[in-house]
């Protein structure tokens, strides 16, 4: 069965300062998706970024970047010029495209990253 | 476009009791995924639901069912309630339900007492 560690249970960054959120995964599939959520105290859970296993080209939206190491089973998160609206719990999550695993992400047990002003 | 609706936002419910909670997709959407968030135990898989029919189940007791109309709303609900039901119920709804993305609902917030 797949795993997802996120071996930072807390983070801290300064307003507009860079951090880098970690995720490793346990899969024996070649094909899957690998994405970033974030929960603010609103509770609902937002997509960040979503990466497909098969691009070896690490996926970018503005401010957020992952940097996928595909053959470590890697998943890191990167938040730069970071926004006091950054603060939330994050969530690494994965899909497999195996059969029987439709709608089923995943997720780890998150970090809660904190932006100082 | 309106995103993914949950009632009720917040329940509270006697041991032994049922309940019912609701998601609305984003138009379009055939699938429908639940998921329980714990402290504890973090975000767990219930089922997905597409074109009502349930594709996928994880590891709960039968007390935990759904199902899904022609609309693709979708229903859970929890017979003789526990006290370890306590949790955030979310909804997540996809386009096909693997790899397109997931948009999820605020949630329910149950508490059994």
């Amino acid at each position: 069965a797949q795993t997802v560690t996120q071996s930072q249970p807390e983070m801290s960054v300064q307003e507009a300062e860079t951090v880098t959120l970690s995720c490793t995964y346990d899969t024996s599939e070649s094909d899957y998706y690998l994405f970033w959520y974030k929960q603010p105290p609103s509770r609902q859970m937002i997509l960040v970024i979503r990466q497909e296993a098969y691009k070896q080209q690490n996926a970018t939206e503005n401010r957020f970047s992952v940097n996928f190491q595909k053959a470590a089973k890697s998943f890191s998160l990167k938040i730069s010029d970071s926004q006091l609206g950054d603060a939330a719990m994050y969530f690494c999550a994965y899909n497999s495209l195996g059969g029987g695993s439709q709608g089923n992400l995943i997720f780890g047990k998150g970090t809660k990253l904190s932006v100082k002003p | 476009k309106a995103g993914v609706t949950q009632t009720p936002r917040y329940l509270i419910k006697t041991r032994g009791q049922q309940v019912t909670l609701s998601c609305s997709p984003i138009s379009g959407h055939r699938s429908v995924s639940w998921y329980q968030q714990t402290p504890g135990q973090g975000l767990q898989f219930l089922f997905e639901y597409f074109s009502e029919t349930q594709r996928n189940k994880g590891n709960f007791p039968g007390r935990f069912s759904g199902r899904q109309f022609s609309n693709s709303r979708s229903e859970m609900n929890v017979s003789t309630l526990e006290l370890g039901d306590s949790a955030l119920y979310l909804c997540a709804s996809s386009l096909a339900g693997t790899g397109f993305g997931y948009t999820f609902g605020s949630g329910t917030r149950l508490t059994v007492v």
